[in-house]
């Protein structure tokens, strides 16, 4: 059980446009969900925590006019990287937790987003 | 927020040894948590800790939870070449509140 999916796992945009990342939890109800940075060879950065019905509560330092997340239903939260430049290329990471559920997080795959 | 200091960076070790590594923090946790992080994937969850003094293993994989809550070890016995990747640890206040990672332990193993 416990299973979180991530979709695409690979994208690739030109500079200027944005990007939509999925995240689902596809056997159970996810209250929480989690964003995550992490750049080569380096820890993951929370970015950002979703609650399912309000607004992402953002990291200092994470601009929430950027990153725009939302988290619509109790299985999906999706992350749009808007207007995206080199700099953004990266590799995101969403988990995921149903409130009371012990076994910390269960992650997604990661997106490689690249940027050119 | 709270800072997670991984030891060692990186270690490169023939098959067959045993591994450590461990985190402290200047926060207490309530949990500790090993993940394993495989080229291009997301972590993947090893070991959850969740008691001060609580000794955890999972096959060869054993990590405590340090006494004073602000840090905890992982020990890989007997290495092989499938334990290659990045062990990362983090700790979390309560069961809806977010992870801090540790900086990463870069596993590679010699056949």
């Amino acid at each position: 059980g416990a299973v979180v999916s991530q979709h695409p796992s690979r994208v690739i945009c030109k500079s200027g446009t944005s990007v939509k990342i999925e995240c689902r939890s596809l056997d159970f109800q996810a209250t929480t969900m989690f964003w995550y940075r992490q750049f080569p060879k380096k820890s993951l950065m929370l970015m950002a925590t979703s609650n399912e019905g309000s607004k992402a509560t953002y990291e200092q330092g994470v601009e929430k006019d950027k990153f725009l997340i939302n988290h619509a239903s109790l299985t999906l939260s999706t992350l749009t990287v808007t207007s995206a430049h080199p700099e953004d290329s990266s590799f995101y990471i969403c988990s995921a937790t149903l409130s009371g559920l012990r076994y910390g997080y269960t992650f997604g795959s990661g997106t490689r987003l690249t940027v050119v | 927020g709270q800072q997670l200091n991984q030891s060692p960076q990186s270690m490169f070790i023939q098959e067959g040894e045993d591994v450590s590594m461990n985190c402290t923090s200047s926060s207490i946790f309530n949990t500790w948590l090993w993940y394993k992080q495989d080229p291009g994937e997301g972590p993947v969850l090893l070991i959850a800790l969740y008691k001060a003094g609580e000794l955890t293993s999972n096959g060869r994989l054993t990590a405590q939870f340090g006494i004073t809550r602000k840090d905890s070890f992982l020990n890989i016995s007997a290495s092989i070449p499938s334990d290659v990747g990045i062990y990362f640890c983090a700790g979390q206040l309560g069961n809806n509140n977010d992870m801090r990672f540790g900086a990463g332990t870069r596993l590679t193993v010699k056949p």
